[in-house]
């Protein structure tokens, strides 16, 4: 069974510092990885989706790599600011399943 | 394209009431999904719907939890009797179905946010 974990839990940084979130999987048989921000009280927003094929994928100020023989997955925020706090979440699909497995999230807050 | 809706956005019920979750997926997303997030915790699949039927329900509490999908489209989420530990936000998502579908991502709706007193 699929297991995503995510490291911090919670990160506090100064505004304009670069930063990278953590995620690992236990399964590394994966389809796909996406990543997502969730503001409070709020949805989920997609930011980036990584093929298995793709080591990967970047979008503005954000890049998102994945190393599938070791189980993980990091996304690095550049120059960070207030409007980037808000909980990130990876997902993983397995090569076995159809729906995503997702990370417990990690609380990001970027002080002005 | 019109995004993933869902409603009501909030939902106050006592134990024991019953309570229904409504989501309307972006057109021609075949596959739809409900999800539950507890406070402080990642999204759980509760169901995954393709068209009409269903692919997936190991984790849907069917004592009291049940979901449809009429015409492929629209879906409702029903929980009764509810308990105090459903407290938490229903996330309905889709997800196309254009050639391969685990190749594409989800989309997600806001929520609803459901509180068991």
């Amino acid at each position: 069974k699929q297991e995503v974990t995510q490291i911090p839990a919670a990160l506090s940084v100064p505004e304009g510092e670069n930063l990278v979130l953590n995620c690992s999987f236990t399964d590394s048989a994966i389809y796909n990885l996406q990543w997502f921000r969730q503001d409070p009280g709020k949805g989920l927003t997609s930011l980036l989706l990584i093929q298995s094929s793709q080591r990967e994928q970047t979008s503005g100020r954000l890049n998102a790599s994945l190393d599938k023989s070791s189980g993980r997955s990091t996304l690095y925020i550049a120059a960070s600011q207030p409007g980037d706090s808000a909980t990130y979440l990876c997902a993983v699909r397995d090569n076995y399943g159809q729906n995503f497995v997702f990370g417990p999230g990690t609380r990001l807050s970027v002080l002005p | 394209e019109a995004g993933v809706a869902q409603s009501p956005r909030y939902k106050i019920i006592e134990k024991r009431q019953s309570v229904a979750f409504w989501c309307n997926p972006i057109s021609g997303h075949a596959t739809l999904y409900w999800y539950q997030q507890i406070l402080g915790q990642g999204p759980k699949l509760l169901i995954q719907f393709q068209n009409n039927g269903v692919v997936d329900d190991s984790q849907l509490p069917k004592d009291r939890f049940s979901a449809e999908r009429l015409k492929g489209v629209d879906s409702t989420l029903k929980i009764q009797p509810a308990k105090l530990e459903d407290s938490a936000v229903y996330l309905c998502a889709s997800s196309s179905t254009r050639d391969s579908p685990r190749h594409y991502g989800y989309t997600f709706g806001s929520g609803t946010r459901l509180t068991v007193v």
